[in-house]
């Protein structure tokens, strides 16, 4: 069965202290690997895809890599705005664009 | 001007009860799918349509159906509520379900079950 494992499921930063999260997966044939982010009271908002392995995007403070097994997000000199919750999700080769979502990390900073 | 949007925000309702969520997109894409946030905030896919066809059946209820009028609508209703069925339920759209497509999220239906 596809899994998507995230961790930590919490972490607390103080602001401009850099930090990674992180998704681990186990599926059938990866066809993406997608992070988005959640603010309380709204639904995910896209960030990034990745499709194979030694990939990176980047958008403001946050780099997003892929290996065969996981990957990173990592957040530099993080703001308070940087708060939310990160999920990560694949897309399996099941039929239908089928996203398998893990448990998520809530990201506080503190300025 | 909103891409994907769901009505009512808000739904407080006692067991047993039915009701109905809507969800409409904007965006031009075929494919519409419904999710449900648990407690524990675990995004889980319910059902995918393409086209007004039902794509994606996930182990549902038969309590739960879906219904899509045309491909810009899918909503989702739900027949003799249970506790159990509290939870946040998002409509996500896509442009096809051929390509590892971005889903676009409307804001969340907070269903509470009494």
């Amino acid at each position: 069965e596809d899994q998507v494992t995230q961790s930590p499921e919490a972490l607390r930063l103080q602001e401009g202290e850099s930090s990674s999260l992180n998704c681990s997966y186990t599926v059938s044939g990866l066809r993406g690997l997608f992070w988005y982010r959640q603010d309380p009271g709204k639904g995910p908002e896209f960030l990034f895809t990745l499709y194979s392995a030694g990939e990176e995007k980047e958008k403001e403070r946050l780099k997003a890599t892929l290996t065969k097994k996981e990957s990173f997000l990592h957040i530099t000199a993080p703001k308070p705005e940087d708060s939310a919750t990160y999920l990560c999700a694949v897309l399996t080769m099941e039929y239908g664009n089928k996203l398998v979502f893990g448990a998520g990390t809530i990201l506080r900073v503190k300025s | 001007d909103t891409a994907v949007s769901q009505t009512p925000k808000y739904l407080v309702t006692q067991m047993g009860n039915d009701k109905s969520i809507k969800c409409e997109q904007n965006l031009g894409h075929d494919t519409m799918y419904w999710y449900k946030q648990d407690s524990k905030k675990f995004l889980k896919i319910m059902f995918s349509y393409n086209n007004k066809e039902l794509i994606i059946n996930e182990t549902v209820p038969n309590r739960f159906s879906p219904k899509s009028p045309d491909k810009a609508h899918l909503n989702l209703h739900i027949n003799s509520l249970e506790l159990g069925d509290s939870a946040v339920y998002f409509c996500a759209s896509s442009p096809s379900i051929r390509l590892a497509n971005i889903q676009y999220f409307g804001a969340g239906t907070r269903l509470s079950v009494l």
